[in-house]
């Protein structure tokens, strides 16, 4: 059973451009959530998508936006990159069993 | 709002000792807490899963206890090895689908 997995697994970017990042989650799993993780700190809440909406939106500018398909994957586009948006990128998907999140390995992103 | 706290920041262990990793959180009402270990670069690895309604949880070597009421969790892991290098980081959950907060983590070195 494939768990979360997400691409590509790293990426360079200019300042000015935009990305795409990519989320599979586990197997039945229909909640993906988003995390951005700086270097040296712990993740960051970017926000939630359940049944194809974004059900709850951390502290993140609109530049930040994703998408759900019916097969439950996911995208998080990255608009205007900054350099201060070089960080890891997390995707988790929710466990209905005991609440818990299994986590992808991340996409590494460089702006530059 | 949730703040949580690692302390140490950096543990470093001769290999078979004992390690107490410690986790604060300033809002008592959550839903469960779990602790997560991250190799360098890498994604996050489940390790423990507590309910809010649960003191503790046990696996293998791993033991990690809950205070709701203190706000406090400690993860120990028993006769340390090598192996168990990386970076743990504890998060918890108010919402039971709800974002996680982290804390900043723990690196840990186990010299041979």
């Amino acid at each position: 059973d494939a768990g979360v997995t997400q691409s590509p697994t790293h990426l360079i970017k200019t300042r000015g451009q935009q990305v795409t990042l990519r989320c599979s989650p586990k197997s039945g799993h229909d909640t993906v959530s988003w995390y951005q993780q700086a270097l040296g700190q712990g993740p960051q809440f970017i926000f939630q998508y359940y049944e194809e909406e974004e059900r709850q939106r951390g502290n993140f500018p609109d530049r930040f936006s994703g998408h759900q398909f019916p097969n439950y994957s996911s995208e998080l586009n990255v608009n205007a990159l900054l350099l201060g948006d070089s960080a890891l990128y997390l995707c988790a998907s929710f466990e209905q069993s005991n609440y818990g999140y299994t986590f992808g390995s991340g996409t590494r992103l460089t702006v530059v | 709002k949730q703040e949580v706290t690692q302390i140490p920041a950096a543990l470093s262990v001769p290999e078979g000792e004992n390690l107490v990793l410690n986790c604060s959180f300033t809002d008592s009402a959550i839903y469960n807490l779990q602790w997560f270990r991250q190799d360098p670069g890498k994604g996050l690895t489940s390790l423990l899963l507590i309910q809010s309604s649960q003191r503790e949880q046990t696996s293998g070597r791993l033991n990690a206890s809950l205070d709701k009421s203190s706000g406090r969790s400690t993860l120990y892991i028993a006769a340390s090895q090598p192996g168990d290098s990386a970076t743990y980081l504890c998060a918890v959950s108010s919402l039971s689908w709800g974002k996680f907060q982290f804390g900043a983590g723990t690196q840990v070195v186990v010299t041979p």
